[in-house]
């Protein structure tokens, strides 16, 4: 049971340049989601799945694509990559959202820098 | 909306003391809450929750405490350890997607 895993786990990429964050679970969890976390900041929510063919935007949407063809896969694209879009990435899952004792799992983490 | 933050950006204590880590929330609907701990250069991991029936859960070497009168919720940790260094963020839930506040930075002093 490998968890939650993401890659790469380090990218630099140029302005204007388009990619995809991978993402996979092998918990059969329904509920993905993507955060990034900025510097010194929190989490913040860029878009979440409640299950296969099911998303929606977080708080910062705005540059990002997701897809949920599988429960086990749930990509993120850069569309045109910008500086601003510097930031350390998350992806977390867990059964589904609300329950007392669900709790989410987070990845290690993809650092990625925009120049 | 909803409103997750933090009293103290960082807070620093000696090696067996006990930590108090305070969070503040301004969704009164608000029904469940986590603690979460991130240590360097890895993902937040989940310490410890509490939905809002109760006042107050305890688990290894931590509790969580909530005050729904204030909206505030607090976590204790006993005899802090070196290996408590770490971000430790709130998080409640409403329905949606978590909404993370901001963090404390706990750094322990051997």
């Amino acid at each position: 049971n490998a968890g939650v895993t993401q890659t790469p786990k380090f990218q630099v990429l140029k302005t204007g340049q388009s990619m995809t964050l991978q993402c996979a679970q092998d918990m059969n969890h329904e509920y993905m989601s993507w955060y990034r976390q900025d510097p010194g900041m929190g989490l913040r929510l860029i878009h979440y799945s409640v299950g296969a063919g099911i998303t929606d935007q977080g708080e910062v949407p705005n540059g990002y694509n997701v897809s949920r063809s599988t429960t086990e896969d749930f990509p993120l694209r850069l569309l045109s990559a910008a500086p601003s879009q510097t930031s350390v990435y998350f992806c977390a899952s867990s059964y589904s959202p609300g329950q007392a004792t669900d709790t989410q799992y987070f990845g290690p983490g993809t650092r990625l820098t925009v120049l | 909306g909803e409103s997750v933050g933090l009293h103290l950006p960082t807070l620093s204590v000696q090696e067996g003391d006990n930590s108090i880590i305070n969070c503040a929330y301004s969704n009164s609907a608000s029904d469940y809450f986590i603690w979460y701990k991130q240590e360097s250069g890895k993902g937040p991991q989940f310490i410890i929750d509490i939905r809002s029936n109760m006042d107050k859960r305890q688990g290894q070497r931590v509790t969580v405490l909530l005050n729904k009168t204030v909206k505030h919720l607090s976590l204790q940790i006993a005899a802090t350890q070196p290996g408590d260094s770490a971000v430790y963020f709130c998080d409640s839930f409403r329905g949606t997607p978590l909404v993370f506040g901001k963090g404390t930075r706990l750094s322990v002093i051997a």
